[in-house]
């Protein structure tokens, strides 16, 4: 079953330009992580946030976590066209629990 | 190094069939998991092995999955008796040490099964 939904789940933006995606789950986590995914490279770790995070930077990536929402957003600043993939956010209950991961967004950055 | 590689990359098979796929986690790896992704939908777990034993195998969706890792390595999902419905990619992911908290996943590039 799916805990994360993504939100949208397809976005077309032009190179230089923001991509902000959403996620949205449903039970108490420990962490949440995000993954990006494409033909080329398989799917990839980004970036993990504690439930006691707030907001988490990594080079061009920002992403915030509202635990009273149950929800999380990653930013991609000054996206490029190596930026199109899909990504997905996965929640982890305890910490050393299996991944739950979402839908995914679909993310097309234009030259 | 080298990372998680699975085999073979397409596996095409008629229905009723029985296949094997296979994963190499990345060396010195302790903690290896099988995961199931349809087309348009996220990954999901299937099994979770620390060592030699499964740890955790409550994804798995029926007695016709099955999957082992005899030497705390290679693992193998084997699906008996194939049905449409188990076309999808099915990827591995490897961990150091899965007792470590927030220990980071490194997903292989995936197997395509197609039941025909």
């Amino acid at each position: 079953s799916q805990q994360g939904e993504e939100d949208p789940q397809a976005l077309s933006i032009q190179e230089g330009e923001n991509a902000t995606m959403n996620c949205s789950y449903k039970t108490s986590i420990n962490n949440l992580q995000w993954y990006r995914q494409n033909s080329g490279r398989g799917l990839v770790h980004l970036i993990l946030i504690r439930s006691n995070e707030r907001e988490k930077h990594s080079g061009r990536l920002r992403v915030t976590l509202d635990t009273s929402k149950k929800s999380s957003s990653l930013l991609i600043t000054a996206s490029r066209a190596a930026d199109t993939a899909s990504y997905f956010c996965a929640t982890d209950v305890s910490g050393y629990s299996t991944l739950t991961f979402g839908k995914g967004t679909m993310l097309l950055v234009s030259p | 190094g080298a990372g998680v590689s699975q085999t073979p990359s397409n596996k095409v098979t008629e229905k009723g069939k029985y296949v094997e796929l296979r994963c190499d986690p990345i060396s010195g790896h302790t903690a290896l998991y099988w995961y199931r992704q349809s087309l348009g939908q996220g990954p999901e777990f299937l099994i979770y092995f620390q060592g030699t034993g499964a740890a955790d195998d409550s994804g798995l969706p029926n007695d016709r999955f099955f999957a082992v890792r005899p030497e705390g390595s290679v693992s193998t999902l084997k699906i008996q008796r194939t049905e449409r419905g188990d076309s999808a990619v099915y990827l591995c992911a490897s961990s150091l040490d899965r007792d470590r908290p927030e220990d980071t996943q490194y997903f292989g590039p995936g197997t395509r099964l197609t039941v025909l």
